[in-house]
């Protein structure tokens, strides 16, 4: 099975400074059709999820372009360029393919106020 | 535009089952599939399952193996989870959302969440 780690699973952050969370996999996410299947999301709390990289690092339309992802192979990162407090909330790394047996989520990390 | 529309709150005993509907709009429901996703109190995303709408197959977490059921009826845009032989474990938020026909999490929309709790 693939294993998603985060970390940090809690970010301290002040207003306007930058932030950085990394997805690290048990195994390589490339697939056979060469693509590599790794979406960021972020759920605000009392909403829903929302996806706001895909593909590694393709942001999603209305993302602010403060949103950056990166990585390839089993080691990932989602930044932050400078933080502001409608980002606050927990952020999941995600993977598809693989079946079975299917997708995995990383276990979240909770950006939150210094 | 995109909607997926959930059906409301449910509250079960244990050992009984629960389904969760998910109206969809805004786009030709054939042509993509649905994926479930449960956020339990303190704890991270799970994800349940996927179903292609296309041809209905579907993949499902091997913890829920057994228990869980997706499906779609394409008449009326709706998805459906059905969770059987539920515990207190399966408290959580249920939630759709729209994915690719060949299931690559291409997830771009969800819907609004349903609370299921479980207690007796």
């Amino acid at each position: 099975d693939v294993v998603l780690t985060q970390s940090p699973l809690s970010l301290p952050v002040t207003l306007g400074q930058p932030a950085s969370i990394s997805c690290r996999s048990s195994q390589s996410l490339v697939y056979s059709d060469g693509n590599t299947y790794l979406n960021w999301f972020q759920q605000r709390p009392g909403q829903s999820p929302r996806r706001l990289i895909y593909k590694v690092s393709n942001r999603d339309s209305g993302v602010p372009d403060r949103f950056s992802g990166s990585g390839s192979g089993t080691d990932f990162t989602l930044k932050i360029s400078r933080v502001e407090a409608e980002d606050l909330g927990v952020y999941y790394c995600m993977h598809g393919t693989h079946w079975p047996p299917g997708y995995s989520f990383g276990q979240g990390t909770k950006l939150e106020i210094k | 535009q995109v909607q997926l529309v959930q059906s409301g709150a449910e509250v079960k005993k244990p050992g009984a089952s629960v389904k969760v509907s998910c109206k969809a709009s805004g786009y030709t429901f054939t042509h993509f599939g649905i994926t479930w996703v449960r956020l339990a109190p303190g704890q991270g995303l799970e994800w349940m399952g996927w179903i292609s709408v296309y041809n209905g197959n579907t993949n499902y977490a091997q913890n829920l193996e057994g228990r869980v059921s997706l499906t779609t009826d394409t008449s009326t845009t709706t998805a459906f989870m059905e969770l059987r032989r539920l515990s207190s474990d399966d408290t959580a938020i249920y939630y759709c959302a729209r994915d690719s026909m060949g299931g690559t999490a291409n997830i771009d929309f969800w819907g609004q969440g349903t609370l299921v709790t479980v207690s007796s």
